[in-house]
C-alpha cells in the first residue's frame, strides 16, 4: 500500500534551519510529482510547490521562494523540504502529498511534520 | 491566481441529516480539475473527490461531487458521525494550485 511517512516534530530557534524528509514506500517515487503543504496553528491548507522526480526541478508557490528548498534522494524514496533562516511564522505543519500528474489532485498525503519555531 | 471562496463557514447538523458544501472560483476552473479533502483534527488530509465528480479510492457513495466552471458542491448524502470534520476544495488546473479556505461540518 501507498505510504509517505514524514520525520518527526522539530522545535528550532529563529535563523536556525530544518530539514523535513517524507519517504515514499508501496509505489516508485519518480512514477508520481512530490508536493509540500503548509498549515499554520488554526489555519487551512497552503501549497508550497512540487517537486518532479524525474527531473529534480522544483517549482516554489510564491511566498516560498528563498528560504525553501524540496530536494530528493531516489535511492532511498525519500523527498525532502528545507527550511533555512526560520521565523516564528514558519510554525506549522508541513505535508507531503503525492501528485496525481503534473500539478495534479493529491491522493496520497503524509502524517505531517509539525515546525516548531521559538526562542 | 484562482481565489476558492468556501460556504458555509461552519454547518451544524445532526446524524443523518444531508450535509451540501459550496465552493466557488474567481475564474473558471479548467476541466473541472477540483478537489474535495477531508481533514479531522490531529490528521492529514484525505482525498474525498477528484475531476469535481469521481469519488477516490475507498471512499463511500454518501459522498458525491457536482458542479463546473465557478460553482462546485459537495454533498454528504446522510452524515454519518466519522463525518464531521473539514472539507477543503483545491483546484489544480492551473498554477498556483489553491485551496479554499474550508467548511467545518459540526454536531448540532
Amino acid at each position: 500500500q501507498v505510504q509517505l511517512v514524514q520525520s518527526g516534530s522539530e522545535l528550532q530557534k529563529p535563523g536556525a534551519s530544518v530539514k523535513v524528509s517524507c519517504k515514499a514506500s508501496g509505489y516508485t517515487l519518480t512514477n508520481y510529482a512530490m508536493n509540500w503543504v503548509r498549515q499554520a496553528p488554526g489555519q487551512g491548507l497552503e501549497w508550497m510547490g512540487w517537486i518532479n522526480t524525474n527531473t529534480g526541478n522544483p517549482t516554489y508557490a510564491q511566498g516560498f521562494t528563498g528560504r525553501f528548498v524540496f530536494s530528493l534522494d531516489t535511492s532511498v524514496s525519500t523527498a525532502y523540504l528545507q527550511i533555512s533562516s526560520l521565523k516564528a511564522e514558519d510554525t506549522a505543519v508541513y505535508y507531503c502529498a503525492r501528485g496525481v500528474g503534473v500539478r495534479g489532485y493529491l491522493d496520497y498525503w503524509g502524517q505531517g511534520t509539525l515546525v516548531t519555531v521559538s526562542s | 491566481e484562482i481565489v476558492l471562496t468556501q460556504s458555509p463557514g461552519t454547518l451544524s447538523l445532526s446524524p443523518g441529516e444531508r450535509a451540501t458544501l459550496s465552493c466557488r472560483a474567481s475564474h473558471s476552473v479548467s476541466s473541472s480539475y477540483l478537489a474535495w479533502y477531508q481533514q479531522k483534527p490531529g490528521q492529514a488530509p484525505r482525498l474525498l473527490i477528484y475531476g469535481a465528480s469521481s469519488r477516490a479510492t475507498g471512499i463511500p457513495d454518501r459522498f458525491s461531487g457536482s458542479g463546473s466552471g465557478t460553482d462546485f458542491t459537495l454533498i454528504i448524502s446522510r452524515l454519518e458521525p466519522e463525518d464531521f470534520a473539514v472539507y477543503y476544495c483545491q483546484q489544480y488546473g492551473s498554477s498556483p494550485l489553491t485551496f479554499g479556505g474550508g467548511t467545518k461540518v459540526e454536531i448540532k
